[in-house]
């Protein structure tokens, strides 16, 4: 089966650096996303990783390890707004989305 | 650009009714646009996939005669849960993107802001 895995919940400190791991098993792979959504809202779109290595963007980074089937998002200067639920999902062989669980970061003052 | 929007953002129903969502694309038209349900601190679970003008595709498990899609036009896809349950009781989102789905390629999903629906 197609499997996505992500820790349910993280907690850290305004201003600091969190990294939020992702692991997949699906039927194929055609890159892998990240979304952030707050509370009864719609994802919005953070980054895509297709080939292995650091996508920097910001204050967000993502990583891609192929081999592993791993991925972890890397949010730095942590501010208040970013306590959200932070998304993984794969893009499998027929090119559909394949979401996990979603892991929701608290940031403390 | 690339805005969808969802109506209504929230509605509560009594069990037995039928309640209609609607998903627009405001400046693009949308070639192809995808239904999910989302339960709490679950995952985004996509129930079916529609491109305009043709019947949707659903996932196993989606049961079509409950939930109707109509996607007629390039701007506009509705979800209709018939009979509603309490057990329907979920946040549902659209997402659209231009392109067509045909299984070969990805085309950019844009997410709507998703309407909460709670049936009593």
């Amino acid at each position: 089966g197609q499997n996505i895995d992500q820790p349910t919940e993280m907690t850290a400190t305004e201003g600091a650096i969190v990294q939020i791991n992702c692991t997949y098993q699906t039927s194929g792979f055609n890159g892998l996303f990240w979304y952030q959504q707050h509370a009864g809202e719609a994802p919005t779109f953070l980054s895509y990783n297709v080939l292995d290595g650091l996508e920097e963007k910001g204050r967000f980074s993502s990583f891609l390890s192929r081999s592993k089937g791993y991925s972890y998002l890397l949010l730095k200067e942590l501010q208040m707004k970013d306590s959200a639920s932070y998304l993984c999902a794969v893009m499998d062989s027929n090119y559909q989305l394949i979401w996990g669980a979603g892991t929701k970061l608290i940031i403390k003052p | 650009g690339a805005v969808v929007s969802q109506h209504p953002s929230w509605v509560i129903c009594k069990s037995g009714t039928s309640v209609k969502i609607e998903c627009r694309s405001l400046d693009f038209q949308a070639t192809t646009m995808f239904w999910y349900r989302q339960f709490p601190k679950q995952s985004l679970m996509l129930m079916a996939t529609s491109n305009e003008g043709s019947k949707a595709t659903y996932e196993q498990g989606v049961e079509k005669d409950k939930f109707l899609i109509n996607h007629a036009s390039l701007t506009l896809s509705t979800l209709t849960v018939t009979s509603a349950h309490p057990e329907d009781s979920s946040f549902y989102i659209c997402s659209a993107s231009q392109g067509v789905w045909d299984g070969s390629s990805y085309n950019e999903q844009f997410f709507g802001p998703g309407t909460r629906l709670t049936v009593l």
